[in-house]
């Protein structure tokens, strides 16, 4: 069964603080993508990756950056959490191969609270 | 990069069809429409995908018509459990590079 696994459920954090949100997903996937979720905007793509070591702007990167050394690992950062950042973050894995279209799997989602 | 329009809620009954209309005027040719149905504290789960005419599945159908600019999720006879978030999304999820939005989705309260 397939699977992409996010670290922690629940964090909090204090303002400030450098705070590491990872993922890793079990399929071989080359696309992996970080979202946020907050009441009544649905989901925000953060920042998405297509191989390792590669890494692309979502429509809100600002206050955070990624990291993938490793294809099955996409690492979502926030060197200086500010508590305008407390949400609910999706990790998400798809496919590159074109027949398959590439189905997105999540994780069950990271809340952050940031005090 | 397509943007998408989809009512932000709607309320049934169990037993009636639920549609949901999305909207993706500037969609590509490449482009598939694809839908996902989210719970409370889970992440969002794939219903169903196509890129023209109809598709179905054993949960739901999708409508969409020749010039692809919308596209109708229909679940036929609802249930209680079917309560949830329901978005879609549309792009070339298996191309690299590409940027997958979502749109605000739609949530759908089923009444008994």
């Amino acid at each position: 069964d397939v699977k992409v696994t996010q670290s922690s459920r629940y964090l909090v954090k204090r303002t400030g603080e450098k705070v590491f949100l990872e993922c890793v997903q079990d399929m071989d996937h080359e696309n992996m993508f970080w979202y946020r979720q907050d009441p009544g905007l649905g989901l925000r793509l953060i920042y998405f990756s297509y191989d390792v070591k590669m890494k692309e702007k979502g429509d809100i990167p600002e206050g955070y950056s990624v990291s993938r050394e490793k294809k099955e690992r996409f690492s979502l950062i926030l060197e200086s959490a500010s508590t305008n950042q407390t949400s609910m973050y999706l990790c998400a894995s798809s496919h590159l191969d074109r027949e398959n279209t590439g189905e997105l799997f999540f994780g069950e989602g990271s809340r952050l609270t940031v005090l | 990069l397509a943007k998408t329009t989809q009512p932000i809620s709607m309320d049934s009954y169990e037993g009636q069809e639920v549609n949901i209309t999305c909207s993706h005027n500037n969609i590509a040719t490449n482009d598939y429409i694809t839908w996902y149905q989210q719970f409370p504290s889970q992440g969002p789960r794939f219903i169903i995908q196509g890129y023209k005419t109809k598709v179905t599945n054993e949960v739901a159908s999708l409508f969409i018509p020749a010039d692809r600019k919308s596209s109708t999720l229909s679940l036929p006879r609802v249930s209680l459990s079917d309560t949830a978030v329901y978005y879609c999304l549309v792009g070339d999820s298996g191309a690299a590079g590409n940027k997958l939005t979502f749109g605000g989705g739609t949530r759908v309260l089923v009444k008994p």
